[in-house]
């Protein structure tokens, strides 16, 4: 299968500063990555879409000055929690797939943040 | 948007039991997977299944998509089988994100 990593795995961050998360495909380029988030005890919420050269797309009620998303490369897209604040703590997942195969897609290990 | 349900939400089972998880969703999709999510949060591709039936192992799966669902098959449960079981859909061409179910929480005690 596909590979899909993320670094950090976890990080704790003061208040009010930035904090960036890396998605990396291993074995395969993709034009389009996904964000998730998932609260404790709750299910992955779609954040959103990665696009290799373009600006992303946000799904509804994400504020997208809040959360920088850069896709510069075709194996790397980059998260940025930006002023972060403790509601912002969660659990971030981000995802891909190979475009020579099947629509499944292969998530990264997460990455807990928590924002005190 | 397109709506996933899962049940049941919770499952106890002893070990060596059989289990079935059900996934309902409530428009036609071009991706169906399910997941496996470890205690460290790792989701673990289990199957792409937008349509009939996949065996792997002691794993089964089912979607019938002109009724709307899929059924994941457990058999001879073991304690390491424990975690949360996620449904998950698309209904675009790989471009649209997944649309995931709130899960089913399966405990196996030994």
């Amino acid at each position: 299968g596909a590979v899909v990593s993320q670094h950090p795995s976890w990080v704790i961050c003061k208040s009010g500063t930035s904090v960036k998360i890396e998605c990396r495909s291993l074995d395969f380029q993709a034009t389009t990555m996904f964000w998730y988030r998932q609260f404790p005890k709750q299910s992955l919420m779609l954040m959103a879409t990665s696009n290799e050269g373009s600006k992303a797309t946000y799904e509804q009620g994400v504020e997208k000055d809040k959360f920088l998303i850069n896709h510069a490369s075709l194996t790397l897209s980059t998260l940025t929690v930006t002023s972060a604040h403790p509601e912002d703590s969660s659990f971030y997942i981000c995802s891909a797939g190979p475009r020579d195969r099947t629509y499944e897609q292969y998530f990264g290990p997460g990455t807990r943040l928590t924002v005190t | 948007g397109i709506q996933v349900e899962q049940s049941p939400p919770d499952l106890i089972l002893q070990e060596g039991a059989n289990s079935t998880l059900r996934c309902n969703f409530s428009d036609s999709v071009n991706n169906l997977q399910w997941f496996h999510q470890n205690p460290w949060g790792q989701l673990i591709n289990l199957f792409y299944i937008p349509s009939g039936t996949k065996q792997n192992g002691r794993l089964s799966a089912t979607t019938v998509a002109t009724e709307r669902y899929s059924l994941l098959y457990i058999s001879s449960s073991q304690t390491t089988d424990s975690g949360v079981y996620f449904c998950a859909v698309e209904r675009g061409g790989g471009a649209d994100g997944l649309t995931f179910g709130k899960g089913t929480h399966l405990i196996i005690q030994p």
